[in-house]
């Protein structure tokens, strides 16, 4: 069966790196693209990011451009989001979901929680 | 401050309907297709609806959506208290390059 699995929140301090990681398995990995989507305690969704089913292309929200890296290894059916600089305001459930050529969310992660806090 | 924009709530009756409005822009609503999430409390998002209008495998003909010009709405008929959770309409914004998503509206299912 289709499943997403995200890995790697944890509590971080300010400033500081996380990276975390979307595996994964029960469909063919390397077709589709993967969206991190977050949700802030309380509040509602916010996309992340996005990359393309071979990696060549990446798209960002403005308010994680030039801090987040997506990439993905699809030897390891894995997606990654590279955060750096992280603020308090990234604080969020963070989730993956999948992306057939523009048809994404049929299937999603369960979340990771990123604290970041000092 | 989203650039789509839904009513905070909506409320309704068992057995209803109820209509979730979505308002965009051209660059995002009124060129792009627009999605509808479900996310019941303590859960992942779900998709209800896709490419405006159409329904993935298992989601019931209860819920349906439509689009005109730069804004989108999601019907839910015959309301189920389980019904109850916040929608989020979405779509791509060709200015952005980026997904956006509405603020969401909680249905209280009365």
């Amino acid at each position: 069966q289709v499943q997403l699995v995200e890995s790697g929140g944890g509590v971080v301090q300010p400033g500081r790196s996380l990276r975390l990681s979307c595996a994964g398995s029960g469909f063919r990995f390397s077709h589709y693209g993967i969206h991190w989507v977050r949700q802030a305690p309380g509040k509602g969704l916010e996309w992340v990011a996005l990359i393309s089913y071979d990696g060549s292309h990446q798209y960002y929200a403005d308010s994680v451009k030039g801090r987040f890296t997506i990439s993905r290894d699809n030897s390891e059916n894995t997606v990654y989001l590279q955060m750096n600089s992280l603020r308090a305001e990234d604080t969020a459930v963070y989730y993956c979901a999948r992306d057939l050529l523009g048809y994404w969310g049929d299937y999603w992660g369960q979340g990771t929680l990123v604290t970041v806090s000092s | 401050q989203s650039l789509l924009t839904q009513s905070p709530s909506v409320s309704a009756a068992p057995r209803q309907k109820v209509t979730i409005s979505c308002s965009g822009s051209s660059s995002n609503i009124g060129n792009n297709y627009v999605s509808w999430f479900q996310q019941l409390p303590g859960t992942a998002p779900k998709l209800l609806i896709y490419d405006n209008n159409k329904r993935p495998s298992g989601i019931p003909d209860r819920y349906s959506g439509s689009k005109s010009g730069t804004s989108a709405t999601l019907d839910i008929t015959g309301l189920l208290t389980g019904d109850e959770a916040d929608y989020y309409c979405g779509t791509w914004d060709s200015s952005l390059s980026a997904w956006v998503f509405g603020g969401g509206t909680k249905l209280t299912v009365l």
